[in-house]
């Protein structure tokens, strides 16, 4: 059973550019999270997708964006980048949604990347 | 105060002993808790989780909560060089999971 895949894996933008990354879940899986990993602040919680419907999103300005299709994968994008958004941004999934469904996200290898 | 909130660390143990791993929370209305293992330059794998109160054990790991006093914990017996990584600690609630910033655990052989 193929993994959560993320793509690309390593990215290198410039302020002010937008980026969009990718994530296909785990076939079956239908609930899509994604978040933010620097060494200062750790995991910082994005939001989380479930059939297409964003179900919650954590405390990032408006230029963090994301979307679910039909299919589960999921893609987020950052407009007008920051030197600050420089970081590991990680794509989990689950198979449903709720406090016990699943027993915990199963993460993608990241995607890395730098703003300069 | 932080949602959750782990001892940095880092926590060193020789190789064979318990190594005590806690985590606290603020949101009394979290329902499920997670322990995260994170090796250097890898993304985070599940290795417990526990619902209710008390104590769950899966080989050498063993998960602890106590709700009332708002408290997980992870010990792992035996512990092994290759225990040696970032755990981190995870509670869900409103449709989202939480972590702490994660305790760096160093086995010595």
């Amino acid at each position: 059973k193929a993994g959560v895949t993320q793509t690309p894996r390593y990215l290198i933008k410039t302020r002010g550019q937008q980026v969009t990354l990718s994530c296909s879940p785990i076939s079956g899986h239908r609930s899509v999270s994604w978040y933010q990993q620097t060494p200062g602040q750790g995991l910082q919680f994005l939001f989380e997708y479930f059939s297409e419907t964003q179900r919650n999103k954590g405390n990032f300005p408006g230029r963090f964006s994301g979307r679910q299709f039909s299919n589960s994968r999921s893609e987020m994008n950052v407009s007008t980048l920051e030197l600050g958004d420089s970081a590991l941004y990680l794509c989990a999934s689950r198979q449903g949604q709720g406090a016990r469904s699943n027993y915990g996200y199963t993460f993608g290898s990241g995607t890395r990347l730098t703003v300069v | 105060q932080k949602e959750v909130e782990q001892n940095s660390g880092p926590l060193s143990v020789p190789e064979g002993a318990i190594a005590s791993l806690n985590c606290t929370y603020s949101d009394r209305g979290s329902q499920s808790f997670f322990w995260y293992r994170q090796y250097s330059g890898k993304s985070p794998e599940l290795i417990m989780f526990i619902y209710s109160n008390g104590d769950k054990e899966d080989g050498r790991f063993t998960a602890q909560l106590n709700k009332a006093s708002q408290y997980v914990s992870l010990l792992i017996r035996d512990s092994q060089p290759s225990d040696s990584a970032t755990y981190l600690c995870a509670l869900y609630n409103n449709n989202d999971m939480r972590f702490g910033a994660g305790t760096r655990l160093t086995v010595k052989p």
